[in-house]
Formats: structure tokens, sequence, C-alpha cells
């Protein structure tokens, strides 16, 4: 069955640094979402790509959709404590009728 | 527009009880996805749901698990004899077109 993976797992940044997660999907993704969720919370939608290296920015988050539509990464640039949460790529693959959920990266900003 | 509404929020049953499990989706969306997530994990997919239809069932254990979407009334996602291996949150999360997905705050469920 499809598989999404995400690197890494965790990662631990001092505040104002950035910071960086990869989503490689087994199979091609019709498109690909990104949620967040905080600790305690529940996941929120932050955006969906769907064409072959689209590129979309909010704020200081830059998404990314790999050309071959099988991996996606999300950058946040010059963290702070408020992106503390675990971040989910997810993606449809063909007419596939459920999202396939990534393995997360737990974010941790200090000061 | 309310968001995705569920309820109870923390749900205690011993060994053996049943568990019921509501979520009312945001108003408008027709589609409910059902997930499983244990502490420190991803999410699961379980069940996905549209009125009175069962999508896709795939991610849903063979026995004691089921789930319904009636024409009035919540999503309900029922444990029967549950076992200490239940205990998680599970999050029903609703949607307009089968697109991106709208979360409600999760159950979390505790067998003792």
């Amino acid at each position: 069955g499809q598989q999404v993976m995400q690197i890494p797992q965790y990662q631990h940044v001092q505040e104002g640094e950035d910071f960086t997660t990869y989503c490689n999907s087994s199979t091609t993704l019709s498109n690909i979402q990104w949620y967040k969720q905080r600790p305690g919370g529940h996941p929120v939608f932050l955006i969906q790509l769907v064409k072959s290296g689209e590129v979309k920015k909010q704020k200081r988050l830059t998404f990314q959709f790999g050309e071959a539509k099988k991996n996606s990464s999300l950058h946040i640039t010059a963290t702070q404590t408020t992106d503390v949460g675990t971040y989910f790529c997810a993606g449809y693959t063909g007419t596939a009728s459920k999202l396939t959920f990534g393995t997360g990266t737990r974010l941790q900003v200090t000061l | 527009n309310a968001g995705v509404m569920q309820n109870p929020r923390h749900l205690v049953r011993r060994r053996g009880q049943e568990a019921r499990l509501r979520c009312s989706p945001m108003k408008g969306h027709s589609h409910v996805y059902w997930y499983r997530q244990l502490p420190e994990e991803g999410l699961k997919f379980m069940v996905y749901l549209q009125k009175e239809n069962i999508i896709d069932e795939s991610g849903m254990p063979k026995e004691r698990f089921s789930a319904e979407f009636p024409k009035e009334g919540p999503s309900i996602l029922r444990i029967q004899q549950v076992v200490r291996g239940d205990s998680a949150a599970y999050f029903c999360a609703s949607s307009p077109l089968g697109s991106e997905q709208y979360f409600g705050p999760g159950t979390r469920l505790t067998v003792t």
C-alpha cells in the first residue's frame, strides 16, 4: 500500500533558526496537503499543492511540491515559539478516496 | 460557521464496554473521515463516509468497530467490547468536496 514518510522525525531548534521537513511518497500523488498539530490539539489544514513543481508561500512558511509529484517540503524561516507542533504532509493518489498522512515531524523551538 | 464538533471530548470505558463517539461535520460538508492517533504517533485512516454510505472502510479493524453517517444526525464511530489497545485519540474530519479536511477536537478514549 501507499506509504508517506517524513524526515526528520523530530527537530529541536533555537528561535530564529530555519527549519525544513521533507515528505516522500512511495507512489505519485494527485495533490499534497500540509497540516499542523499543536501539542494536545487537532490537525489544522495549512495548504494544498496540486501542480508539479508548485511553490507556495504563507508568510514565513514555504511549501514545495516535487516535479515527480512524489515528494514535498515545508520550510520555515526564522522559527518562532508559536511554530511548535507536529507537521504532517498528506496526499491523495489518483482517484483514491482516502488521504494518507505522513509520519509527521515534531518541531520544538526554544528561546 | 461552527467547526467540526466531536463529543464526548474524553471518554473512559472499562474493558468489555461499548464506546460511542459522535461527530457533527461542518455545515455544508457531506464527507466525513475518522482517524485514530496513538500518543506521539501519526494519524491512521479508519473510514470515509458520505451521508448514509460507507465509501472506504479499509482502515477499520474487521471486528468490534463500526461507523455510520445517517441521513439525519451526527456520524457515529462505535467500538464494541473495548480493550486496552483501543485507548487513543479519535479524530473526525469533514470536507466539502473530498479535498482539504477540517478536523474536530477529537475524543480521547481511555480503556481501564
